[in-house]
């Protein structure tokens, strides 16, 4: 079965350090990858996709994921945090069954701590 | 340009009653999809449609019921509600042009006593 795994309930982080929010994926062919972030009481909104070429992908809010296809992982990064990027992150893959449906892991919760 | 809207915002429901949450985009999106939230399984595709007249089941479709008369709107309808249904509900739309991104509402947070 296609899918996305993210195995950290929550990653806790300092303002100003490094973070990363963890996504591995198993799909058969090339993979289409999502990330989405959740602030609380809203819809989800698009940070950044892969669907091909360079493997680091820039989005938005200064995120970035990279692309590792001998991993499977699809890793989300940003190099100082803010306070204000404390939400529900969501990572997904395109799956091709006729409808180009998104399947979704279950969720990071990111705390950065002032 | 609104997106994709949806109402209500808040419902509250006794078992057995029936409601119809709206979603309507204005995107001109021929792709649309229903996903309910609950905490710990991220998102779930209840139904989709794929253009006026066409929709399918998801992984979880049993309880709902959906149509699409019209590319805007994809009405999710609960036939007899029940406490498992009790969760947030995202309506999204998505199209070829952008490798299928999904444009999500703003949810309607659903609780059935």
């Amino acid at each position: 079965a296609q899918s996305v795994a993210q195995p950290e309930d929550q990653v806790n982080v300092a303002e100003g350090n490094p973070l990363t929010v963890k996504c591995t994926y198993s799909v058969s062919g090339n993979p289409y990858l999502f990330w989405y972030v959740q602030y609380p009481n809203r819809g989800l909104q698009f940070l950044l996709k892969y669907i091909t070429g360079d493997n680091l992908v820039k989005g938005s809010y200064g995120f970035e994921a990279e692309f590792n296809k001998s991993q499977t992982s699809f890793h989300l990064k940003k190099p100082s945090a803010l306070v204000s990027d404390s939400a529900l992150y969501f990572c997904a893959v395109r799956v091709n069954t006729g409808f180009q449906k998104l399947v979704f892991g279950t969720g990071t919760r990111l705390l950065v701590s002032p | 340009n609104a997106g994709v809207t949806q109402t209500p915002k808040f419902q509250v429901l006794k078992t057995g009653q029936s409601m119809t949450l709206q979603c309507a985009q204005d995107m001109n999106h021929e792709y649309m999809s229903w996903y309910r939230q609950d905490p710990g399984m991220g998102l779930r595709l209840i139904h989709y449609s794929v253009g006026a007249g066409i929709t399918d089941q998801g992984e979880v479709p049993n309880g709902y019921n959906v149509s699409r008369s019209t590319t805007e709107d994809f009405p999710l309808r609960l036939l007899s509600a029940a406490p498992s249904q009790t969760s947030v509900y995202f309506c999204a739309s998505s199209s070829l042009e952008s490798s299928y991104e999904q444009y999500f509402g703003p949810g309607t947070r659903l609780t059935v006593t």
